[in-house]
C-alpha cells in the first residue's frame, strides 16, 4: 500500500493568512504532485516536481509555491489564503517511468480540506 | 481542449449488475497510459486499473476490465457484478509521453450509484 500522509486533514482559517499544507512519501518516489479538487468535481494540477530541487506549475500555480529539499517532504503554501482557495488538496507521488513506461499509477494522500473564512 | 472527456455525470445500476462508464480521450502522441480512479465519499483516490496505448489486450483487474478502443480513443470502464461499495465517483485519466515522466490529466468524473 501507498504511504503518503498529508496534515492537516481539515483547516479552519481567516483570509490573508499564510498557510503551508504539508505532504511526506515513504515510498522513495521522485515524482510527487499537487492536486485542488472540489467537491465531486475534477482535479486541477497545481505543482509538481520531478525530484529535490525540481518543481514545475500546473495549471492553478498562481496563488501557490511548493519547495522540494527532501525526496520525501512535497509541503504547498498560499501566502494569502482567500475564500476561492476553499477546496480539498490532494498530494500524490509516482515512480519515474522507464524505458517507454507510462504504467507507474500515483499514490494518493488522504487530502487536506482546507475552508477560507 | 479536453484531453479526457467523461460524458456521464451520473449513472445508477442494480446490485449485481454490470456497468460501463465512459471514457473518451484526445492526443496526438503515440503513446500514452490511461488510468482508472474510484473516489469514495471519504475522498481518498483509489486505483483501479492502467491501460498502455501500446497493449494489445483489454486491461483486466479483479471484477474492473477497460473496454480499450484506440480507434475510436475510448476507454471505458466495466465493473461487473455490482456491488454497494462501489458506489463512488470515478474518474479517467492519461498520461501522455514515451518516458511516463509527465503529470496525469483527469476528466470531470462520473458518479455511480448502485441500487440494492
Amino acid at each position: 500500500e501507498a504511504d503518503i500522509y498529508q496534515t492537516p486533514r481539515y483547516l479552519v482559517i481567516g483570509t490573508g493568512k499564510k498557510i503551508t499544507l504539508e505532504c511526506s512519501q515513504t515510498m522513495g518516489h521522485d515524482k510527487m504532485y499537487w492536486y485542488q479538487q472540489d467537491p465531486g468535481m475534477e482535479l486541477h494540477l497545481i505543482h509538481y516536481s520531478y525530484g529535490v530541487n525540481s518543481t514545475e506549475k500546473g495549471d492553478l500555480s498562481s496563488e501557490s509555491t511548493v519547495s522540494r529539499i527532501r525526496t520525501e517532504h512535497f509541503p504547498l503554501t498560499l501566502e494569502s489564503a482567500r475564500p476561492s482557495h476553499t477546496s480539498q488538496y490532494l498530494c500524490a507521488s509516482s515512480e519515474f517511468g522507464s524505458g517507454g513506461e507510462n504504467n507507474s499509477p500515483l499514490h494518493f494522500g488522504n487530502g487536506t480540506r482546507l475552508t477560507v473564512t | 481542449a479536453q484531453k479526457i472527456t467523461q460524458t456521464q455525470p451520473g449513472m445508477f445500476v442494480q446490485e449485481k449488475e454490470a456497468v460501463t462508464l465512459d471514457c473518451t480521450y484526445d492526443t496526438s502522441d503515440p503513446s500514452y497510459g490511461l488510468f482508472w480512479y474510484k473516489q469514495p465519499s471519504s475522498g481518498e483516490m483509489i486505483f483501479l486499473i492502467y491501460q498502455g496505448s501500446y497493449d494489445q489486450q483489454n486491461a483486466t483487474e479483479g471484477r474492473y476490465s477497460l473496454n480499450f478502443q484506440k480507434a475510436r480513443k475510448s476507454a471505458n470502464l466495466v465493473i461487473s457484478a455490482s456491488q454497494l461499495g462501489d458506489s463512488a465517483m470515478y474518474f479517467c485519466a492519461m498520461r501522455e509521453g514515451g518516458s511516463g515522466n509527465t503529470p496525469l490529466v483527469f476528466g470531470k468524473g462520473t458518479r455511480l450509484s448502485v441500487i440494492a
